[in-house]
């Protein structure tokens, strides 16, 4: 079975600073790995999506996240937090041929002027 | 425009009434799938459908009903409404049978059962 840990259900940054979201996963095979994004009032938009070769993978607004494999990690991360990125991020993992896809918890961002 | 879209966005009913929330892609997509969203557990799977009348439950499916006649529709169907059904749903599509490696999410819908 495949599951998704994030740490930190709240986090908070200043404008300006480094945005750093963690994922954990655990998966015993290959894992397809995702990030979303939930705007306020909004469905999920994909952020950007891991499913093989590059392990550093950038996405839209300016966002990147790594892939891991030592460290089962696929943790989120953007120099410079704009006051539009506040939102709640949900990190997912799932796999070839696997029939669902399963989420965290979400970590909600807010972004202090 | 490729979507997915959902009827109704909001909902008030009372308990035991019987509802269905729709859901239609017109992406010829052969997965769908239905998600709740509840504070603190992030989006959980209530049914999937990997193609026309091939439904399976997934981790919360008690309470609801589904089916897949066509291969753009995916309804949820609630035959008698409880109060902790009230929550945010998510239908999603995904080109494969299967949801990797990417699904598209509706807009959702927000329901509340009093």
């Amino acid at each position: 079975a495949q599951s998704v840990t994030q740490l930190g259900s709240h986090v908070s940054v200043s404008e300006g600073a480094l945005v750093l979201l963690r994922c954990n996963y655990s998966s015993s095979v290959p894992p397809y790995l995702f990030w979303y994004v939930q705007y306020p009032n909004q469905g999920l938009q994909l952020l950007l999506k891991y499913t093989t070769g590059a392990t550093l993978v950038k996405g839209i607004n300016g966002f990147e996240a790594e892939f891991k494999k030592s460290e089962t990690s696929f943790h989120l991360t953007k120099p410079s937090a704009h006051m539009s990125d506040a939102a709640e991020y949900f990190c997912a993992v799932s796999s070839y041929n696997n029939n669902d896809m399963r989420f965290g918890a979400g970590t909600r961002l807010t972004v202090k002027p | 425009e490729a979507q997915v879209t959902q009827n109704p966005r909001y909902l008030i009913t009372v308990t035991g009434k019987k509802l269905t929330v729709t859901c239609s892609q017109n992406m010829n997509h052969e997965y769908m799938s239905w998600y709740r969203q509840d504070p603190g557990l992030g989006l959980r799977q209530i049914y999937y459908s990997m193609n026309v009348e091939v439904t399976d439950k997934g981790d919360v499916p008690e309470g609801y009903k589904v089916s897949r006649k066509e291969k753009r529709n995916f309804p949820l169907i609630l035959e008698s409404p409880s109060p902790n059904q009230t929550s945010l749903y998510f239908c999603a599509s995904s080109l494969d049978s299967f949801p990797g490696p990417e699904q598209f999410f509706g807009p959702g819908t927000r329901l509340t059962v009093l």
